[in-house]
C-alpha cells in the first residue's frame, strides 16, 4: 500500500466555496509538501510544512500536520476555477526524496 | 528565473526502441532527481544526483534505465529497449542541498511505448 494517501481520489466545489483535501501517510517524516499538478504541466509546490509545525499558510491556502494521527490537510478558501488541479500530498524523511500519494482531482465548477 | 527545462517534451517508440530525455535544471540547485509518473499516479522517484554523483538509484526499474549528470548541471536519462509498461511521463526536479522550499519540477516528457 502507499506510504503517502490522499483520501479522496477526486472532489468538486463550486467557485467561492472553501474545501479540504486530506492526506495520510506511514512513516516518520522530516517535513510534508502540498503540490498542484494541472494539465500537462508538472507539479508546483504549494506549501512545505515541517515536522514541528501544526499550521502553515499560504494565501488562501492552510495546511496542517498532525504527526501524532500521521496525517495532513490542505484547505482551499474563495476557490477559483483555476484551482482545478490535481492536488498531491509528498512525504520527505530527511534526504528529500519525496514520497507521492496518488493524488485527489478537484474540479472547481463555475 | 529560468524553471526546470526539459526536453523532448513527448516522445512515442515502438518496443525494443531507444530513448533519451534531457534535464536542465535551476542554475544554482545541486541536487537533481528524475521521477516517473504512470498515468493517474502520482509521481515516484527514479534517481537523484548531488552534483555530478549519484545519490541513490536504488529504484531505476532495471538496468535498461540509466542516468548522468557529468558536469553536475544537466543530466540525461536514457531507456534502452523500451517496454510498453515504460509508458509515462518522466519528470526532472531541482533543489539546493538541504533546501525542499525550493523544490522545482519540469513540465516533464510524456513517453508513449507501443
Amino acid at each position: 500500500s502507499q506510504l503517502a494517501e490522499e483520501n479522496s481520489w477526486a472532489l468538486s466545489v463550486h467557485e467561492g466555496e472553501s474545501v479540504t483535501v486530506n492526506c495520510s501517510y506511514k512513516t516518520s517524516i522530516t517535513a510534508l509538501q502540498w503540490y498542484r499538478q494541472k494539465s500537462g504541466k508538472g507539479p508546483a509546490q504549494l506549501i512545505l510544512i515541517r515536522s514541528n509545525e501544526r499550521e502553515k499558510r499560504n494565501g488562501r491556502l492552510r495546511a496542517t500536520l498532525d504527526t501524532s494521527s500521521q496525517s495532513s490537510s490542505l484547505s482551499i478558501t474563495a476557490t477559483r476555477c483555476e484551482d482545478t488541479a490535481v492536488y498531491f500530498c509528498a512525504t520527505d524523511s530527511g534526504s528529500w526524496q519525496l514520497i507521492f500519494g496518488s493524488g485527489t482531482q478537484l474540479t472547481v465548477m463555475p | 528565473e529560468a524553471g526546470v527545462t526539459q526536453s523532448p517534451r513527448y516522445a512515442v517508440l515502438q518496443e525494443g526502441q531507444a530513448v533519451s530525455f534531457w534535464c536542465d535544471p535551476i542554475s544554482g540547485h545541486d541536487t537533481l532527481y528524475w521521477y516517473q509518473q504512470p498515468r493517474d499516479q502520482g509521481p515516484q522517484l527514479l534517481v537523484y544526483f548531488r552534483d555530478e554523483a549519484v545519490i541513490d538509484n536504488s529504484q531505476l526499474p532495471s538496468d535498461r534505465f540509466s542516468a548522468v549528470r557529468p558536469k553536475g548541471t544537466n543530466s540525461t536519462l536514457k531507456i534502452q529497449s523500451a517496454k510498453q509498461g515504460d509508458t509515462a511521463t518522466y519528470l526532472c526536479a531541482s533543489s539546493r542541498t538541504g533546501g525542499g522550499s525550493d523544490y522545482t519540477f519540469g513540465s516533464g516528457t510524456r513517453l508513449l511505448v507501443i
